[in-house]
């Protein structure tokens, strides 16, 4: 069952920021917020997962509301190669719980 | 340190036969986990493996059925393919089973069936 809703896709500027969104306004409170991304025909990459606190790391920064009904993967800089489809996957932490990937966001980058 | 690795990369079938799908975990992971990815959809959740049992399902039918070996590698086996089973087969691979853990995705096996 769909627990996200994102845009089906989306156009970035290259050298500017992407800002993904993603509601997830029946997020538990045990259940992260990940995402993923997927360049053509290659498996999925894992790019930074929160449950409350603004995260960064080297690849993005990810965004959570204080209800922590959505939130918003930034890219900083966009480049060519981040041309993928991009999921945002809300999951609990427990043995055998599984990511629903739903269908996630396109985005292409522009040069 | 080794990344996950599936084989083959290509493969195709025709109806009715059997196909086994292998995958090697990334160093050190001892869950796996097993998705289908059809055409212009995300992947969806077959099954899970931790310590060589199955350890979660998802809305899959009994023909796809799996292994995990004492070396943590893997193995996914569909009998009496249909057509609808042509798909990339990801399989993801994670230091543990809870879900703090990310899963380190292979390139995945893509099957036709004709």
């Amino acid at each position: 069952d769909a627990k996200t809703t994102q845009p089906t896709s989306m156009d970035c500027a290259e050298g500017r920021a992407a800002n993904l969104p993603c509601n997830h306004s029946t997020i538990s409170g045990n259940e992260y917020v990940y995402w993923y991304r997927q360049i053509h025909s290659q498996g999925p990459q894992y790019i930074i997962h929160g449950l409350k606190n603004n995260e960064t790391n080297e690849m993005a920064s990810l965004i959570i509301t204080e209800d922590r009904k959505s939130s918003t993967l930034i890219l900083p800089h966009a480049t060519l190669r981040d041309t993928a489809v991009y999921y945002c996957i809300v999951r609990a932490p427990v043995t055998g719980n599984q990511f629903y990937f739903g269908t996630g966001t396109s985005l292409t980058v522009i040069p | 340190e080794t990344g996950v690795t599936q084989s083959p990369t290509h493969l195709i079938k025709t109806r009715g036969q059997q196909v086994t799908l292998r995958c090697s975990s990334q160093s050190g992971h001892n869950t796996v986990s097993w998705y289908q990815q059809a055409l212009g959809q995300g992947p969806q959740f077959i099954f899970q493996y931790y310590r060589e049992e199955e350890n979660g399902r998802g809305n899959f039918p009994p023909r796809f059925s799996g292994l995990q070996f004492p070396n943590y590698s893997s193995e996914l086996n569909v009998n009496a393919l249909e057509l609808d089973d042509s798909a990339l087969y990801l399989c993801a691979s994670s230091p543990g089973t809870g879900g703090y853990n990310e899963q380190f995705f292979g390139p995945g096996t893509r099957l036709t069936v004709l």
